[in-house]
């Protein structure tokens, strides 16, 4: 147990459905990620949030739409998306995002997209 | 742009040490990391050293760093069936607001009992 929890674990959505993952942080962390980790790629920052606030948005499309409510919590959003989007999305949190904290990872939500 | 490279699948056996080497491009990394998952699971925090250092060896892990070469690598000493994961690498810089991490594509550690 890394003190991060996601929620689901595993996700089946059709292209059309809205859904949402879920991350939740018990270090008393100011900083959340999320990451995609897709089949023989390395993984892919997606957004930052430090202080609920998002400091980084990696070009990520629309269809991802991330919210982070307090600095326990952070979810993602996902609608419309594509079957390329199929992928295991990793959740972590540091103490700060900046200088040299340590990341914290989630088990990760396995999302297919069908 | 920053770039992680490893080897993609190491087999040993049980009892014997494994070597999983790591190169990176971005000198002014801060921290270098190794992180484990195992399947089904989220990445585990193994090890990490400080830009500045040469070695770190925390119980059968041992990290060693090249910084002029920029190869790092990690030997796990009597390995073990339990080790037998991904084992991912990684440098932290600072870009914009924040500190990254880039992460190279992962070496698959098979260890044959």
């Amino acid at each position: 147990e890394t003190g991060v929890t996601q929620t689901p674990r595993h996700l089946v959505m059709g292209m059309t459905n809205k859904k949402s993952l879920k991350c939740e942080q018990h270090l008393g962390h100011n900083a959340m990620y999320w990451y995609k980790q897709s089949a023989k790629k390395p993984l892919e920052l997606m957004f930052v949030y430090s202080l609920e606030e998002r400091v980084e948005n990696n070009s990520v499309p629309s269809r991802f739409s991330p919210e982070c409510p307090n600095s326990s919590h952070l979810f993602l959003h996902l609608h419309t998306l594509q079957p390329e989007d199929s992928a295991l999305y990793l959740c972590a949190s540091s103490r700060t995002s900046g200088g040299a904290d340590t990341q914290y990872f989630g088990p990760g939500t396995r999302l297919t997209v069908l | 742009g920053e770039d992680v490279e490893q080897s993609l699948f190491l087999s040993v056996r049980e009892g014997d040490s494994s070597v999983i080497n790591c190169t990176y491009t971005d000198s002014s990394s801060t921290y270098l990391y190794w992180y484990k998952q195992e399947p089904g699971a989220g990445l585990q925090l193994l090890t990490y050293i400080f830009s500045n250092m040469d070695m770190k060896q925390d119980q059968r892990l041992t990290v060693l760093l090249n910084k002029k070469d920029k190869h790092l690598s990690l030997r796990i000493a009597d390995t073990q069936t339990g080790d037998s994961a991904i084992y991912f690498c990684a440098e932290s810089f600072y870009g914009g607001a924040t500190n990254k991490l880039i992460f190279g594509t992962g070496t698959l550690l098979a260890v044959q009992p």
